[in-house]
């Protein structure tokens, strides 16, 4: 059961242009998302939120956009640098439960940015 | 900066064995969750932990797991007798509430059972 879905296992793009990754969720339940980089042998790290009473968050390069009645999200880097190469986790807030809000993960995008 | 730490970074153990997964959580942190993530697999759920005790936890976390946090800083997971399939990266996290707040990952623990 993939509540939480990147269906782009890679992408490769060009130093200085832009990046986007997708994110597709099911459960219109989830009403905070994340972005995670994840480099090879490091834990996740947080990079972007938002909230579902927002459609856009920007911080400095990184611009997560938010479709709710789609139920899409997608993270926009802007010039992508080399050092953005990474792996890319898509994460929701899921609200039920307990009240302690675990994550929800994608299986991830790698990203490599090409000098 | 504060973070989240772990050790050991890698753990080599035999079928059957117990196995304990150290964290040392951000200070001043009330949240504690553990993931795990199986090679080439997405990052999943195992267990949230507030206030002493389990808030939550998913169906991969039966019998044969345990969480603890002994004292004011380590909060760890205990596998009792570990299994092929529990060869995973084991992911620590904490924060200060449970929502509106990101939780922040520790490096990992890579645990291989032969």
């Amino acid at each position: 059961d993939q509540q939480v879905k990147q269906n782009s296992p890679s992408l490769s793009v060009q130093e200085g242009r832009i990046s986007i990754l997708n994110c597709d969720y099911t459960n219109s339940m989830f009403d905070y998302f994340l972005w995670y980089k994840k480099y090879p042998a490091e834990g996740p790290t947080f990079l972007i939120s938002i909230s579902s009473i927002k459609d856009k968050n920007e911080d400095g390069r990184f611009t997560v956009f938010l479709n709710k009645s789609a139920k899409h999200l997608s993270l926009h880097i802007v010039p992508s640098q080399p050092g953005d190469s990474a792996v890319y986790f898509c994460a929701a807030s899921d609200p039920t439960g307990s009240g302690t809000y675990k994550y929800i993960f994608g299986t991830g995008t790698r990203l490599k940015v090409l000098a | 900066e504060p973070e989240v730490t772990q050790t050991p970074s890698h753990q080599v153990t035999q079928m059957g064995q117990e196995v304990i997964l150290r964290c040392v959580p951000i200070s001043n942190h009330l949240y504690f969750y553990w993931y795990r993530q199986i090679l080439g697999q997405k990052v999943e759920f195992l267990v949230s932990f507030y206030n002493n005790e389990i808030s939550e936890k998913s169906e991969i976390f039966d019998d044969q797991f345990s969480v603890e946090r002994p004292d004011g800083s380590n909060f760890t997971l205990k596998i009792r007798s570990t299994k092929l399939e529990d060869s995973a990266m084991y992911f620590c996290a904490s924060c200060f509430e449970g929502h509106y707040n990101e939780q922040f990952f520790g490096p990992g623990t890579r645990l291989t059972v032969l």
